[in-house]
C-alpha cells in the first residue's frame, strides 16, 4: 500500500457527464497534487494544494475543476470532458510541496471520454 | 523552464545483466533529481533520489551518478531480477519545488530470463 488511496479505478464518461475522482491519503502530509499521465509523454501537473491552499493551477482547462476540503482528500470534479481528456489520472501527496519532501503516488484513476 | 530528456525510452536485459538509463536536464538552478519505477496498474513509486551536493549515492542494487557539468544524472540497476520490469521516469526540480518537478518521458525496462 502506497498511503494513498483513489477511486475509482476505472471510470467510462461521455462528454456530457459529470463526474468526480477521489484521492485520500493517510502519510499525514500537508501538500497534495493532481498530475495527467498520457501514452509516451511525460507526467503532466495539474495542480497543487499545500496545507488546502490552491499553489498551481498549470493552465488547466476549466472543464477540470479540483477541491481540497482538508489535507487528507483530494477530488478533481469533471464535467464536459473531450476524448483527448482520455488518460491515467494520479494523485500524489507530499510533507510539504515547498520542500524536496519525495512524491508519494496512488495508483491512479484510467477515465475514459467517449 | 526545465527540460528533462530520457534514453533509452525502451530497454531489454538478461537477467543478471546491468541496465543503464540517462536523463539530461536544461536548467543549472536544479539541483533535486528523483526516480520513480511504475509497474503496470500502479502509480510511480520513488526509488532513489540525489541531490547536486553529491556525485553518487547508491541503495543496494540500485545507484544514481550525477554530473552537475554537463546537467546529465544516470540509474544503475545491477544483477537486474524479473521484479525489476518496470517502467522508471526520471525528474529534475530545484530545490523548495517539489511541486516543479520535471519528469521525464519513461524507460521500459524488460528483464529476460
Amino acid at each position: 500500500e502506497t498511503g494513498v488511496t483513489q477511486t475509482p479505478r476505472h471510470l467510462v464518461m461521455g462528454m456530457t457527464n459529470k463526474k468526480s475522482l477521489k484521492c485520500e491519503q493517510h502519510l499525514g502530509h500537508n501538500a497534495m497534487y493532481w498530475y495527467k499521465q498520457s501514452a509516451k509523454k511525460p507526467l503532466e501537473l495539474m495542480f497543487v494544494y499545500n496545507f488546502k491552499e490552491q499553489t498551481e493551477n498549470n493552465s488547466v482547462p476549466s472543464r477540470f475543476s479540483p477541491e481540497c476540503p482538508n489535507s487528507s482528500h483530494l477530488f478533481l470534479h469533471l464535467h464536459t470532458l473531450q476524448p483527448e481528456d482520455s488518460a491515467l489520472y494520479l494523485c500524489a501527496s507530499s510533507q510539504d510541496a515547498g520542500r524536496d519532501s519525495p512524491l508519494h503516488f496512488g495508483n491512479g484513476t484510467r477515465l475514459t471520454v467517449t | 523552464g526545465e527540460n528533462v530528456e530520457q534514453h533509452p525510452s525502451t530497454l531489454s536485459v538478461q537477467e543478471g545483466d546491468s541496465a543503464v538509463i540517462k536523463c539530461t536536464y536544461s536548467d543549472s538552478a536544479s539541483n533535486y533529481f528523483p526516480w520513480y519505477k511504475q509497474e503496470l496498474g500502479k502509480g510511480p513509486q520513488l526509488i532513489i533520489d540525489i541531490r547536486s551536493n553529491v556525485g553518487e549515492k547508491k541503495d543496494q542494487r540500485i545507484a544514481v551518478t550525477l554530473n552537475k557539468t554537463a546537467k546529465h544524472f544516470s540509474l544503475h540497476i545491477t544483477e537486474t531480477q524479473p521484479e525489476d520490469s518496470a517502467v522508471y521516469f526520471c525528474a529534475a526540480a530545484s530545490s523548495g519545488t517539489a511541486s516543479k518537478l520535471t519528469f521525464g518521458t519513461g524507460t521500459r525496462l524488460q528483464v529476460t530470463l
